[in-house]
C-alpha cells in the first residue's frame, strides 16, 4: 500500500525527442504527486508537482499527466536536451505531512 | 536565499560507532524531513519534525534517531553503526507542516561510509 513503481529504470532518448517516465501508486490517501531530478553529487531537486484534482500540469518543457482512477502518473520531457541527463525520482505522499514516498528512479540518457 | 545546507559533507565511520548529522534548513522554514538513500533501497523516508517534534517516522530501528532545535536547525543520529548504514543522508526541509502542498527542498546530503 505505500509502494510507488516507476520504470522504466533507464532511458536513452535522442536530442529533441520526448522522455516520459511512469509511476503508478497503490494508497488513495495520497493527494500530492512531485517529480524530483538529481544530478550526481546533489540533492534531488523538485522539478513538478501535481495534486489529483488536475489531470495535467505543465511547467515548461515539463508536464505531469495524471490518471486518479487507475492510480498512475507521468511525466513527459519535451524536446529533450543533453542538460536534462540526470535521475528522475517520483514521488507520492499525503500533502499534510512530510512523508514523500520515492520511485526507485529512472537514469535519462540524451544524446546530442 | 541559501539553501539548505547539511554538515558534514563526508564522513567515515567504523561499524560499533555512531554519528550526529546537521541540518540547516532554507530560513523561514519550519519542518525538515530526513531521507536515507542507498542504490538498493532508493530514497526511504526516516522522520520529519516540525516545531522541535516529531511528527512522522519511517521504518527504521531505534538506532536511528533524530531532534529538531527551536532555530528549526536538526540532527540525525545513528548509533552502533553497521555496514548497511553507508548511505547517502538526505535533509529536506519546507515552510510548514500540515501544508496541503507541502513542497520540500534538499541539501545536497552527507554522504556517510562504514568501514
Amino acid at each position: 500500500q505505500q509502494q510507488v513503481k516507476q520504470s522504466p529504470q533507464s532511458l536513452i532518448v535522442q536530442k529533441g525527442g520526448i522522455s516520459i517516465i511512469n509511476c503508478a501508486y497503490e494508497n488513495t490517501a495520497f493527494d500530492y504527486f512531485p517529480w524530483y531530478q538529481q544530478f550526481p553529487g546533489k540533492g534531488p531537486a523538485l522539478l513538478i508537482a501535481i495534486r489529483p484534482d488536475v489531470s495535467e500540469k505543465k511547467e515548461g518543457r515539463f508536464t505531469i499527466s495524471f490518471n486518479k482512477s487507475a492510480k498512475q502518473f507521468s511525466l513527459h520531457i519535451m524536446d529533450s536536451q543533453p542538460g536534462d541527463s540526470a535521475t528522475y525520482f517520483c514521488a507520492a505522499g499525503p500533502g499534510n505531512t512530510g512523508k514523500l514516498i520515492f520511485g526507485q528512479g529512472t537514469t535519462l540518457q540524451v544524446k546530442p | 536565499k541559501a539553501g539548505v545546507t547539511q554538515t558534514p559533507r563526508y564522513l567515515i565511520k567504523t561499524r560499533g560507532q555512531q554519528v550526529t548529522l546537521s541540518c540547516s534548513p532554507i530560513s523561514g522554514h519550519r519542518s525538515v524531513s530526513w531521507y536515507q538513500q542507498t542504490p538498493g533501497q532508493g530514497l526511504q523516508f526516516l522522520f520529519e519534525y516540525f516545531s522541535e517534534t516529531q511528527r512522522n517516522k519511517g521504518n527504521f530501528p531505534g538506532r536511528f534517531s533524530g531532534r529538531q532545535f527551536s532555530n528549526s536547525r536538526s540532527e540525525m543520529n545513528v548509533s552502533t553503526l553497521e555496514l548497511g548504514d553507508s548511505a547517502l543522508y538526505l535533509c529536506a526541509s519546507s515552510l510548514t507542516s500540515g501544508s496541503a502542498y507541502n513542497e520540500q527542498f534538499f541539501g545536497p546530503g552527507t554522504r556517510l561510509t562504514v568501514l
